[in-house]
């Protein structure tokens, strides 16, 4: 799985845009964008994924680049409780071979401020 | 509800015990899997399952053991073989599509303190 690069942390005023970024230069032509977040002490929960189209969803919008380098997750208005890890992570679909595990960073972590 | 348990939310053993971490899930997933976190990391893939009967070793699998006799469950045990087994432990499940992409589902996660 290719890897990726994310900021180590951000701060976002609540009810603005947050738009957390994530390079993956070394991504392959198979290999889907996911994010997930993890709120302190919980397990992570898992946001949007996406190939090459930007991708919609109720909690979030993902933007990937035409060369498909780097993405953007944005968090349309962010509230208090998005404060939170997110992790960028790419991985291919299940070519049958093995159901191995997500491969997790360190992530950005997002503090909205009130 | 459908959805992912593990219990107990916080675990207390002494050093030298082995102690098994329980994972359940009624979302008739194939696969399931078992991470571990340390402070200020990123997940760490410990085993995963694609079926029962069947599991695989992850990338830091040493002193560690589980067993998938059910589809539903797939319970973990740190041995005392486990030179640092304090850290908190988090189960996932998916389904598993040939060719496709899916999304991994958590568990609320085992706080493991060894002494």
């Amino acid at each position: 799985d290719a890897k990726t690069t994310q900021p180590p942390s951000m701060d976002c005023a609540e009810g603005r845009a947050a738009n957390l970024p994530c390079n993956h230069s070394t991504i392959s032509g198979n290999e889907y964008v996911y994010w997930y977040r993890q709120i302190h002490s919980q397990g992570p929960q898992y946001i949007i994924h996406g190939l090459k189209n930007n991708e919609t969803n109720e909690m979030a919008s993902l933007i990937i680049t035409e060369d498909r380098k780097s993405s953007t997750l944005i968090l349309p208005h962010a509230t208090l409780r998005d404060t939170a890890v997110y992790y960028c992570i790419v991985r291919a679909p299940d070519s049958g071979g093995g159901a191995d595990g997500l491969t997790f960073g360190k992530g950005t972590h997002l503090i909205i401020q009130p | 509800d459908g959805g992912i348990t593990q219990s107990p939310k916080y675990l207390f053993r002494k050093e030298g015990q082995n102690v098994t971490l329980s994972c359940e899930q009624n979302l008739n997933h194939d696969a399931m899997y078992w991470y571990r976190q340390d402070p200020g990391q990123g997940l760490r893939l410990i085993y995963y399952s694609q079926i029962v009967n069947d599991f695989q070793k992850g990338d830091i699998a040493e002193g560690y053991s589980v067993s998938r006799e059910k589809k539903e469950s797939f319970p973990l045990t740190v041995t005392s073989a486990q030179k640092n087994p304090t850290a908190f432990y988090l189960c996932a499940s998916s389904p598993r599509f040939r060719g496709l992409a899916y999304e991994q589902y958590f568990g609320p996660g085992t706080r493991l303190t060894v002494t």
